[in-house]
């Protein structure tokens, strides 16, 4: 399978610790987005990379809210100090980066629960 | 602020019966627009799109027509069936895609046998 993959799918955690996510792209896209989704809304950009360079953060990612992409392939998204409202569905998509328009294939995400 | 809108949050069809889905959104530089069907716990699978130079692009049982000047989009379905029911995002993006998109809140889609 050559899709997005995200891990954990499911992160049960108590509201102050740290959590981390990983997200591998289609091995040959080179730019790699977060978006966050919460019930009955659609996904909210986060922040993207081309290859390792972080391009754009939205203003919903606090400074406790941390992305990288090191090498260019995978990627992190760490929360620290977790609240209750951090409990969403995390998402990450990776498109070409090729002229042209481009579509974002998605991830099956991960759901972070606080409590 | 909300850029993409949906308006109706849910949407039930008859088998064989066309589903028409709707999408506004309030900024013109927007040149790339995308559907994804959603299913409950996946990620949103990429479905069709259409640049602003078309307005209208055909994938088999989808088509997606596009009103600039209205700043409205829809999907067609035709003929629905169950496994179409989902929920379905427009998205929106400046430059491209090379960004990020912006989604709407969602449809759900609920096709009857």
């Amino acid at each position: 399978d050559t899709g997005v993959s995200q891990n954990p799918r499911h992160k049960i955690t108590k509201r102050g610790q740290n959590v981390t996510f990983r997200c591998d792209p289609i091995s040959e896209h080179n730019r790699l987005y977060w978006y966050r989704q919460t019930l009955g809304q659609g996904p909210e950009f986060l922040t993207y990379f081309q290859n390792e360079a972080q391009l754009e953060k939205s203003r919903l990612l606090s400074d406790r809210f941390s992305a990288e992409r090191p090498k260019g392939s995978f990627s992190t998204l760490e929360i620290q100090r977790t609240e209750q409202g951090d409990s969403a569905m995390y998402l990450c998509a990776s498109s070409a980066n090729d002229r042209g328009f481009h579509e974002q294939y998605f991830g099956p995400g991960t759901r972070l629960t606080v409590t | 602020d909300q850029q993409v809108k949906q308006n109706s949050p849910s949407l039930s069809v008859q088998e064989g019966r066309i589903s028409i889905l709707n999408c506004d959104y309030t900024n013109s530089m927007f040149d790339y627009f995308l559907w994804y069907k959603k299913y409950p716990a996946e990620g949103p699978t990429f479905l069709i799109s259409i640049s602003s130079i078309k307005d209208k692009n055909e994938d088999g049982r989808f088509t997606v027509f596009l009103n600039k000047s209205a700043k409205h989009l829809s999907l067609h379905i035709v003929p629905s069936q169950p496994g179409d029911s989902a929920v379905y995002f427009c998205a929106a993006s400046a430059n491209g895609g090379f960004n990020k998109f912006y989604f709407g809140s969602g449809t759900k889609l609920n096709v009857k046998p």
